[in-house]
């Protein structure tokens, strides 16, 4: 079985900053994929991030990258340069090969509050 | 850019009535999932189906639960007999193929309250 946690329920950052959400994993899968989601308060699922298990080098998406360390079974999100609009929920989720369909594990979810 | 729309955007039903959510997946994605998120806790696989029937479904999944392909666009969930605990923001999501780096579009939700 698949699981994810996320240890921090919430954490404020500074307007303009970096900030760092935790992720770790644990699964016996040999190939997944780890994905990160937005969730701003209107309640909508975005898509931010992915990173193939196979995948030598960290993904980036403009602002978001993801630091992936394999070994230590950790996927973590770095936001670059905080806006007032990247306040919300951030999960971090977890899919497998599977013949017919992959299923997101996702874990509890980090609410991040950004300060002007 | 294409999105997966759902409708309702909020159901209100009361306990014991059945109710249907409804889904438009992206049009050129093959695999649909319904995932349901009880406020303030984890969002939770429900099932996966593909080629007109279900390849994955979670323990939450009962007999009370079925999903539908009724035509080339819409993609149901329907929940025969509501309990109080079905009340939950419920996601329809889309995804081109199977392998891990498709990713999964996620629809707006429906929030469903049972009272």
């Amino acid at each position: 079985a698949q699981k994810i946690t996320q240890t921090q329920p919430g954490m404020f950052v500074q307007e303009k900053e970096a900030v760092t959400l935790d992720c770790t994993y644990d699964t016996s899968d040999p190939s997944y994929g780890l994905f990160w989601y937005k969730q701003p308060s209107s309640g909508e699922m975005i898509f931010l991030i992915y990173q193939g298990s196979y995948d030598q080098q960290n993904a980036t998406e403009g602002r978001y990258s993801l630091n992936f360390q394999k070994a230590r079974k950790s996927a973590n999100l770095v936001i670059s340069a905080s806006q007032l609009g990247d306040s919300a929920m951030y999960f971090c989720a977890m899919s497998r090969i599977k013949a017919a369909g992959n299923k997101l594990t996702f874990g509890g979810g980090t609410r991040v509050l950004v300060k002007p | 850019e294409p999105e997966v729309t759902q409708t309702p955007s909020h159901q209100v039903t009361q306990m014991g009535q059945e109710v249907i959510l409804r889904c438009v997946p992206i049009s050129n994605h093959l695999y649909f999932y319904w995932y349901r998120q009880i406020l303030g806790q984890k969002v939770e696989f429900l099932v996966s189906f593909y080629n007109n029937e279900i390849s994955e479904k979670s323990e939450i999944f009962d007999d009370q639960f079925s999903v539908e392909r009724p035509d080339g666009s819409n993609f149901t969930l329907k929940i025969r007999s509501t309990k109080l605990e079905d009340s939950a923001m419920y996601f329809c999501a889309s995804s081109v193929g199977t392998r891990a780096q498709e990713t999964q579009y996620f629809g707006p939700g429906t929030r469903l309250l049972v009272l």
